[in-house]
């Protein structure tokens, strides 16, 4: 079956850190870019982060940059998300997503169920 | 940064409906723009890509159109299961911004 399944969210001190892991089945994970995409509780969908297929191009939203890393292990068909210096307003639901590249664009086709995480003291 | 805005920001419909959903972007994006639902609880779907492409086994009834700055999203007949909220989003150039989003709910 084709799917991302997230993991690794919890609860965590503001200020404090926390590895996020997604892993990939069902499909040719070294071929896709991929992303993390996040949704605060209430509030609309926001782009976190991409990565390429090897690794060599990454790019992060404005509200994460610097703090957070996302990196992957094809050998493991994984894609994991540094968060570090975590402040309150990173509460959300974290969202693995894979990005297609189809016809010359690029969309998320295939996203995970997600994994909460909560910044409080 | 490339902003991305989308009215209304809810409304109110019923099955059998035809319902439209405006985009607008602050710069024009050519047709790199991408339509998602998203229920809660559940991950976000992609419906329509490059302004006006149905992705694969999305429903006949869902159809984007649009191009530059502004985008439409249409469910023809609206059913049970397309209430929920749509989000759209651009992909001309990182950071790939999504709208604030529309709700659509029962009537």
């Amino acid at each position: 079956e084709v799917q991302l399944v997230e993991s690794g969210g919890g609860l965590v001190q503001p200020g404090g850190s926390l590895r996020l892991s997604c892993a990939a089945s069902g499909f040719t994970f070294n071929t896709y870019w991929m992303s993390w995409v996040r949704q605060a509780p209430g509030k609309g969908l926001e782009w976190v982060a991409n990565i390429k297929q090897d690794a060599s191009e990454i790019y992060y939203g404005d509200s994460v940059k610097g703090r957070f890393t996302i990196s992957r292990d094809n050998a493991k068909n994984s894609l994991y998300l540094q968060m570090n210096s975590l402040r309150a307003e990173d509460t959300a639901v974290y969202y693995c997503a894979r990005i297609r590249w189809e016809l010359g664009f690029w969309y998320f086709d295939l996203w995970g169920r997600g994994t909460l995480v909560t910044v409080s003291s | 940064d490339i902003q991305m805005t989308q009215s209304p920001s809810s409304l109110s419909a019923s099955v059998g409906d035809r319902v439209t959903i405006t985009c607008r972007a602050s710069q024009s994006i050519s047709n790199y723009l991408n339509w998602y639902q998203k229920k809660p609880g559940k991950a976000p779907k992609v419906l329509i890509f490059a302004a006006s492409s149905l992705h694969s086994g999305v429903p006949s009834r869902f159809s984007g159109s649009g191009s530059g700055t502004d985008f439409t999203l249409t469910i023809s007949s609206l059913q049970f299961e397309d209430f929920a909220t749509y989000y759209c989003q651009q992909s001309h150039s990182t950071p790939f911004t999504f709208g604030p989003g529309t709700k659509v709910d029962v009537k």
